[in-house]
C-alpha cells in the first residue's frame, strides 16, 4: 500500500497570503494524485487532479505541482473560504490512498 | 444537478451487520465504477471499495474484505455497501462517491453527504 504522507499537519497562515501545503508518497505515482479542501460537516470537494488541473469551478488561486512521490498544493492569496482540511490521494495503485490531510488555520 | 444520496447508517452491535445504499441521479450511473469512502470520526479519509460499472469487478480495502460487499442495481442507479461483522474500528461516515470519468478516474468529483455508522454495544 502507497503511505501517503502530508505536511505540516497544522498551517497558520493569514488571510491575502500564500499557502503551500506539501504531500509526499512511498512510492511513485506518476502524475496520478488529487487535492481535496473539506470543510467541517461536509463531504469532501475535489480542488486538482493530474496533479495540476483544476477541478470545475476551482479559482486560479489553487495551483498544484509535483510528479513521482512529492506534490505541493498552493493557494496564491488566501480568502476566508480557503480556511479548512486538506487531503491529497494517490490513484496510481490499489488500494487508492489518502494523506492524513493538512489543517489550514488562520493566523 | 449530481446527487448521490445515502442511507441505512445508524447504531449496530459488534459483529452485526448493516446494508447502506446510495441512490444516484442526474449522470448516466450504469456507465460509471463507483466508490465507498470512509471517515471516522476527527479522522482522515480511507477508500473502502470500488464496483465496476457492470458490477463485474469488484475491489475492496483489506480493512474490510471478506466482511462487506459492494453491489449495484443499474435500473434503480443505487449503489449498495453490505456491511457483516462489524467492528467498532468500522465507525465512519461513509460517503458514496463519483469518479471524475467513466474509465481510469479514480479521484471523485461528487460525493454524497454521507452517512453515518456507529459499531457499539
Amino acid at each position: 500500500e502507497i503511505v501517503m504522507t502530508q505536511s505540516p499537519a497544522t498551517l497558520s497562515v493569514s488571510p491575502g497570503e500564500r499557502a503551500t501545503l506539501s504531500c509526499r508518497a512511498s512510492q511513485s505515482v506518476s502524475s496520478n494524485l488529487a487535492w481535496y479542501q473539506q470543510k467541517p460537516g461536509q463531504a469532501p470537494r475535489l480542488l486538482i487532479y493530474g496533479p495540476s488541473t483544476r477541478a470545475t469551478g476551482i479559482p486560479a488561486r489553487f495551483s498544484g505541482r509535483g510528479s513521482g512521490t512529492e506534490f505541493t498544493l498552493t493557494i496564491s492569496s488566501l480568502q476566508s473560504e480557503d480556511f479548512a482540511v486538506y487531503y491529497c490521494q494517490q490513484y496510481d495503485n490499489w488500494p487508492l490512498t489518502f494523506g492524513q490531510g493538512t489543517k489550514l488555520e488562520i493566523k | 444537478q449530481v446527487q448521490l444520496v445515502e442511507s441505512g447508517g445508524g447504531v449496530v452491535q459488534p459483529g452485526r451487520s448493516l446494508r447502506l445504499s446510495c441512490a444516484a441521479s442526474a449522470f448516466p450511473f450504469s456507465s460509471y465504477g463507483m466508490h465507498w469512502v470512509r471517515q471516522a470520526p476527527g479522522r482522515g479519509l480511507e477508500w473502502v471499495a470500488l464496483l465496476s460499472s457492470d458490477g463485474t469487478n469488484k475491489f475492496y480495502a483489506d480493512s474490510v474484505k471478506g466482511r462487506f460487499t459492494i453491489s449495484r442495481d443499474n435500473s434503480k442507479n443505487t449503489l449498495y455497501l453490505q456491511m457483516n461483522s462489524l467492528r467498532a474500528e468500522d465507525t465512519a461516515v461513509y460517503y458514496c462517491a463519483k469518479p471524475l470519468g467513466m474509465v481510469r478516474a479514480y479521484y471523485f468529483d461528487y460525493w454524497g453527504q454521507g452517512t453515518l455508522v456507529t459499531v457499539s454495544s
